[in-house]
């Protein structure tokens, strides 16, 4: 069965530090891949996608993720991070039609 | 419209009642789908649609819950006698193909069950 682990679930860090929520998906053949953004009171937005090709992704705001095929995995980055980027982050994975997600990971960000 | 509209935003209800929850797709998206955001839960797949019709219903949690798409368009999903742990956040999310550019997310209803 497709699952998506997100294994940090709560992260805390300061203006300009560097991000990287990590993302493992099980699934069993071609998968597109996504990371979503929910700022406070507002609705999931897509950040990036990954469907093929280059698996280094850049997505909106600087953010940007790799697909590693081998560790099955969709780690989401950012080099700098600031006080706007606090939101809750979601991985998912489509394999035929439908997303399965990850169960969120909560940034917070310290001006 | 230019987003996926969901109604309404905010709803209580008491325990044992029907609710009754509107998705309007963004115009064209043939694929429709729902959701459920529950605390620490993530996002939980409720039902999809494409077009009028729902070849995945395999994540409505019980026979209480129900969907349908009328038009190609908007979708109602119903649950009856509704209970306390069918509080959550209710999604509706629309793609113009099977899902592969990316859903556009409604902003979804907020169900409590009192």
């Amino acid at each position: 069965a497709q699952s998506v682990s997100q294994h940090n679930h709560h992260v805390i860090l300061s203006e300009a530090a560097s991000l990287e929520l990590g993302c493992n998906y099980s699934y069993g053949g071609t998968v597109n891949l996504f990371w979503y953004v929910q700022y406070p009171g507002q609705h999931l937005q897509l950040l990036l996608k990954y469907f093929s090709g280059d698996p280094l992704v850049k997505g909106i705001k600087g953010f940007e993720a790799e697909f590693i095929k081998s560790k099955f995995s969709f780690n989401l980055r950012k080099p700098s991070v600031q006080w706007s980027d606090t939101a809750e982050y979601f991985c998912a994975v489509q394999g035929t039609y439908k997303y399965i997600f990850g169960t969120g990971t909560r940034l917070k960000v310290l001006a | 419209g230019a987003g996926v509209s969901q109604s309404p935003s905010n709803k209580v209800t008491e325990k044992g009642k029907d609710v009754e929850l509107r998705c309007d797709p963004i115009s064209g998206h043939t694929a429709l789908y729902w959701y459920r955001q529950s605390l620490g839960q993530g996002l939980e797949f409720l039902i999809y649609f494409q077009g009028n019709s729902a070849p995945d219903k395999s994540g409505l949690p019980s026979d209480r819950f129900s969907a349908e798409r009328t038009g190609g368009s908007v979708s109602t999903l119903t649950i009856q006698r509704t209970q306390q742990e069918d509080s959550a956040v209710y999604l509706c999310a629309s793609s113009s193909s099977l899902g592969g550019q990316g859903y556009t997310f409604g902003s979804g209803t907020r169900l409590t069950v009192v």
